[in-house]
């Protein structure tokens, strides 16, 4: 089963500023890598696919990079709507498909 | 316009069953496999169950194996999540989810998802 381990668990970012958010697998996923936001009581949304494909409706602020073993999730500059918390999940090794433990995002 | 419904969760016994269900609009049904994914209370992310577009290929993870039955029903739209023997560890918001693209075997990501259905499993 792959793990995927994301840090840090909680980031603290002004709005107007970058965020950078971390996901490691403990073994390669090529890019099969997806990035979802939650706020609380709702649904997940995807973000980001194959690593770094938008997703329809996406705002290009949020973008994606890695492969292999170490990705990003990188907001360019945060609005207020932008925190909650977000996961990492891959789908090259399945199954179990497999979550992050999430980064809770929130304000500074 | 997607749109995924969850229904069916409720208050149960340990080793009792419960039927969660998912009425799904605004897209070719059949073309897509489908998932449900659980998150307990306070934690994160986990993935239990998919069926392909066709409902001829089922995966679960370890956890639900022997226990949980997904199918799905293309002439309603419908996928389905049979949980018999709960425990207490599966008490979480189930959410169904749509994969992400239209292909065989599923893709694995999901672009779409159900606002969830609470399962609690307790005495």
């Amino acid at each position: 089963e792959t793990v995927l381990t994301q840090s840090p668990a909680t980031l603290s970012v002004s709005p107007g500023e970058r965020a950078t958010l971390s996901c490691r697998a403990s073994q390669s996923v090529s890019n099969n890598l997806a990035w979802y936001q939650q706020n609380r009581g709702q649904a997940p949304r995807l973000l980001i696919y194959d690593a770094s494909t938008r997703a329809t409706g996406i705002p290009a602020r949020f973008s994606g990079s890695g492969s292999g073993t170490e990705f990003t999730l990188t907001i360019s500059s945060l609005q207020s709507e932008d925190f909650a918390v977000y996961y990492c999940q891959q789908y090259n090794d399945w199954p179990p498909y497999t979550f992050g433990q999430g980064t809770k995002l929130e304000i500074k | 316009e997607v749109h995924l419904l969850d229904s069916g969760g409720g208050l149960i016994q340990p080793g009792g069953s419960l039927r969660l269900s998912c009425a799904a609009s605004g897209f070719t049904f059949s073309s897509y496999a489908m998932s449900w994914v659980r998150q307990a209370p306070g934690k994160g992310l986990e993935w239990v169950s998919t069926i392909s577009g066709t409902g001829s290929s089922t995966y679960y993870a370890d956890s639900v194996k022997g226990r949980f039955t997904i199918s799905r029903d293309n002439s309603k739209n419908t996928v389905y999540l049979q949980m018999n023997s709960l425990r207490a560890d599966d008490t979480a918001v189930y959410h169904c989810a749509k994969d992400g693209k239209m292909r065989f075997p599923p893709e694995g990501y999901s672009d779409y998802w159900g606002q969830g259905t609470l399962v609690t499993v307790s005495s």
